[in-house]
């Protein structure tokens, strides 16, 4: 069946500019994770949704990250006012649902150069 | 200190040889464990979840240390294929936590 999709691949902005990566979980998962992975780092969290609810965006590094899933499966990531240090790989993942011991499935991810 | 705390290698050792990576974490209150493996330029994907009572796979084996807060792979008769970086994973609540990884390289 069909994974987790990510759009685009890949997206070079200018600094100062805004972007939206998109995410498509795996159909009936409830649960669904943004990540930034940076050269040489594990993912590291940014928001959780459970289904059109943000549960946890303890992880969104300021006020220029916001992330929405307002039917509950595709996702938007929306970061203003680019800056360069926000080039990295951004990561999304699904679940069944949001407990613990479920196994999390990452799509190819969207890698973010900010000039 | 880092939440989730990894070697990060490189780790290089031949074909057929056993090697053990460890992982620790900070958060006593942490509720699952987890090895991913993240080739080069792809997403990570699940190893194995790692049990209190220790569990394998084939040719690894996880064990989770709660008193000590300690977490470990054991790769035997590493294989060619087995190339990649291992990814520690702690999950507690709704937050996941990646270990920054560790690479190891096996060599014919």
């Amino acid at each position: 069946g069909a994974g987790v999709s990510q759009t685009p691949s890949n997206k070079v902005t200018e600094k100062g500019k805004y972007v939206e990566l998109r995410c498509d979980p795996i159909s009936g998962h409830t649960a669904l994770y943004w990540y930034r992975q940076s050269l040489g780092q594990g993912p590291e969290f940014l928001i959780y949704f459970q289904g059109t609810g943000a549960a946890d965006d303890s992880g969104l590094p300021n006020d220029r990250f916001f992330a929405v899933r307002p039917e509950g499966s595709v996702s938007t990531l929306k970061i203003q006012r680019t800056e360069r240090g926000d080039s990295a790989v951004y990561l999304c993942a699904s679940s069944l649902t949001g407990l613990a011991y479920n196994e999390q499935f990452f799509g190819p991810g969207t890698r973010l150069t900010v000039l | 200190r880092k939440e989730v705390e990894q070697d990060p290698g490189p780790f290089n050792v031949p074909e057929g040889a056993t090697v053990a990576f460890n992982c620790t974490y900070s958060n006593s209150a942490s509720q699952s464990f987890f090895w991913y493996r993240q080739d080069c330029r792809k997403e990570p994907k699940l190893l194995m979840s790692v049990y209190s009572s220790g569990n394998e796979d084939g040719r690894f084996t996880a064990q989770l240390n709660r008193a000590s807060q300690y977490i470990s792979l054991l790769i035997r008769d590493s294989k060619l294929s087995d190339s990649a970086t291992y990814l520690c994973v702690v999950k507690g609540g709704f937050k996941t936590i990646f270990g920054a990884g560790t690479r190891l390289f096996v060599k014919a």
